[in-house]
């Protein structure tokens, strides 16, 4: 059981928008910042968004985050095959311990 | 660019004890806190735990359910953070990633990722 709850899966056909969802507590996502990862199976993970809502240099603005509370949320738009992975929310715990989201596999139909 | 290269995986018994290594470059490894990430075979990720750099301390913190068994050291004469786990468990099986912590994107982030290096824990 994962400290952050999110959607096993998700998908889209491609042009779409999909969204993400990333539930926590006042203790991580609710007092401290959220974080994505982008995984394919196989591949080193890559930093989608860090601080909540900023993208690294080379992140596509087609991805784009917000949080609100205790809750997180991705969104990509303009979905593209290259999109299909397992994308993971993570934050801090009481600032000390790391926690991530139990991973939403994206489908691209 | 900066490169992290993990090392030491393989199988090991249960009850045996392992020491992986991540080799750094493209970095000032002495300012940079290190982490290790691993996943289980078809599960998600888990947060094993982290250093800080020497400048900072050089302190640890681990996931509760590491406490005890995992140890992460630095030698920066070397550029390498180190995992060593004792009294391994079947259930440590999986693919372990060394990472960054907040080197360019913001406090906290794992920026930065190695390949990782699978570990195989049978009799």
């Amino acid at each position: 059981q994962s400290v952050l709850t999110q959607p096993p899966s998700a998908s889209g056909t491609p042009g779409q928008r999909v969204i993400i969802t990333c539930s926590g507590s006042r203790s991580n996502i609710g007092s401290d910042y959220v974080y994505w990862y982008q995984h394919l199976p196989g591949t080193a993970p890559k930093l989608l968004i860090y601080r909540d809502n900023e993208r690294p240099s080379g992140v596509p603005d087609r991805f784009s985050a917000s949080k609100s509370g205790t809750s997180a949320s991705l969104a990509i738009s303009g979905l593209r095959s290259e999109d299909e992975a397992d994308y993971y929310c993570a934050a801090w715990d009481g600032s000390l311990s790391g926690v991530f989201g139990g991973g939403t596999k994206l489908t691209v139909l | 660019e900066v490169q992290l290269v993990e090392s030491g995986g393989g199988m090991e018994k249960p009850g045996g004890s392992l020491r992986l290594s991540c080799a750094a470059s493209g970095l000032t490894f002495r300012n940079a806190w290190m982490s290790w990430v691993r996943q289980a075979p078809g599960k998600g990720l888990e947060w094993v735990g982290r250093i800080r750099s020497k400048t900072d301390g050089g302190t640890t913190d681990y996931a509760a359910p590491m406490k005890g068994r995992f140890t992460i050291s630095r030698d920066d004469s070397r550029n390498t953070v180190f995992l060593q786990v004792n009294s391994l468990k079947t259930e440590d099986t999986g693919a372990y990633f060394c990472t960054t912590v907040g080197y360019k994107y913001g406090f906290g982030s794992f920026d930065f990722w190695g390949q990782g290096i699978l570990v195989t824990v049978s009799s």
